[in-house]
């Protein structure tokens, strides 16, 4: 199994533009995860799904993020309009029973 | 909402010495992880303990749970270069079981 899968590895945008980062959780896993990781506030959780259909939304820091999952293979999360405060981290992980295993993460850095 | 204290944040070894993170939690925890970050990498899943007063190895690795399961802790046994990385633990949020809140990680640098 290639294990969760992310792309881009890397993205550097100019404050204001949208930014769309994309996973492909492990097949068979039932939960999707996407979080973000800087130094100052760690590992924040910012949304998961279940079968699909987000459960819980409350890391998500503001309206400006959006998350989707159209189908169990593939999810994103959206950046629109990006900020410098953006720049981060974002891990997306999916698991099927308690372990959560981890994709190589997005580094975004917004100008 | 469910918080994971974690301790120390940064810790600095001679190879070879023995170190150990703390994980310490308001609430009593049904479970706790622990996973393993390289420099650059992302979180990998170490182990999952479940019981009050649970010990569980992995080679040079002990994993504790507290007997009040409010507690948790990892030892590392003769440090070695490949130790090197951020430790987290994770808890469940009461917000769902599968969702979890990572601790802030320890920090382990190994000098040679």
């Amino acid at each position: 199994d290639a294990g969760v899968i992310q792309s881009p590895r890397h993205e550097v945008t100019e404050m204001g533009q949208e930014v769309t980062l994309r996973c492909k959780p492990i097949s068979g896993h039932d939960y999707l995860f996407w979080y973000r990781q800087t130094m100052m506030r760690g590992l924040e959780l910012l949304i998961y799904f279940n079968n699909n259909v987000p459960i819980d939304d409350s890391g998500m820091p503001e309206d400006r993020f959006s998350a989707k999952m159209p189908n169990a293979s593939f999810s994103t999360l959206k950046i629109q309009p990006s900020e410098p405060r953006d720049s981060a981290v974002y891990f997306c992980a999916s698991s099927f029973g308690s372990e959560q295993f981890f994709g190589p993460g997005t580094r975004l850095t917004v100008l | 909402g469910q918080q994971v204290m974690q301790i120390p944040q940064y810790q600095h070894v001679q190879e070879g010495e023995d170190f150990t993170t703390y994980c310490n939690s308001s609430t009593t925890l049904s479970n706790i992880q622990w996973y393993k970050q390289r420099p650059g990498g992302h979180p990998v899943f170490l182990i999952q303990l479940v019981k009050s007063g649970e010990v569980k190895k992995q080679k040079r690795l002990t994993f504790q749970f507290g007997e009040a399961k409010k507690n948790s802790s990892l030892h590392i046994t003769a440090t070695q270069t490949t130790d090197v990385g951020t430790y987290f633990c994770a808890g469940p949020n009461s917000g769902g079981y599968q969702k979890v809140t990572f601790g802030i990680g320890t920090k382990l640098q190994v000098i040679p």
